[in-house]
């Protein structure tokens, strides 16, 4: 049950864009289709943002979007605001494992 | 709405036990499977345990396994995690996360609750 790989920062200005990689294994990210983003600004409880690689709960700005290839999923933020301005973590499920989470990437806007 | 209450947490010493317990109101509590999930101090996130919704499977991190203990009581809409020989390195806020089984994934979180294990 070892994390997934996440950059541990990324930044961009307010109107860019900044993608987020979240790279796992065979059993885990390239396994299943069951990929989550969380935001997290601080103090406070995660917020899912994305679930199944690229599906947006009600709510979510269509800015937040996510893809997967083989064993690594993105999450990508368009339009970047000020807002934004946060930890994201992915997750994955992982069969028998449960679940597993990446190390996390703070974003922030410039 | 959701919501999602955990209570329990505080200063234990190495070695020894506590029960976090999580109230859960705004949707049918014995329909879904329940998360807990932690965050040691200026770490990310960490998946602690899962139980299905009506608490025939259970699920442990390495970590944890044989020390911590998922359970639920349906009747009482309310998510426990019995935690025993405590280690340092399980000081965190620990979170309880409603699941969302179809996508399995963490869909409602509560505020969490600090746990510090420490002589």
């Amino acid at each position: 049950q070892s994390a997934l790989t996440q950059p541990p920062s990324a930044s961009g200005s307010p109107g860019q864009s900044v993608t987020i990689s979240c790279t796992g294994t065979s059993s885990d990210v390239g396994g299943y289709n069951y990929v989550s983003w969380y935001q997290q600004h601080p103090g406070k409880a995660p917020k899912l943002m994305i679930y199944e690689v690229s599906k947006r709960p009600s709510g979510v700005p269509d800015r937040f979007s996510g893809s997967k290839s083989g064993n690594t999923a993105s999450l990508t933020v368009s339009g970047l605001q000020a807002e934004d301005e946060a930890d994201y973590y992915c997750s994955s499920y992982a069969g028998s494992n449960g679940y597993v989470f990446g190390t996390g990437t703070k974003v922030t806007v410039l | 709405q959701v919501q999602l209450v955990e209570s329990g947490g505080g200063v234990v010493q190495p070695g020894g036990s506590l029960r976090l317990s999580c109230a859960a109101s705004g949707f049918t509590f014995s329909s879904y499977g329940m998360h807990w999930v932690r965050q040691a101090p200026g770490k990310g996130l960490e998946w602690v345990a899962f139980i299905r919704y009506d608490g025939s499977n259970k699920y442990y991190a390495d970590s944890v396994k044989g020390r911590f203990t998922i359970s639920r009581d349906n009747s009482k809409n309310t998510l426990y995690l019995q935690m025993n020989s405590l280690r340092a390195e399980d000081t965190a806020v620990y979170y309880c996360a409603k699941d969302d089984e179809a996508a399995a994934t963490c869909d409602y979180w509560g505020q969490g609750t600090l746990v510090t294990v420490s002589s």
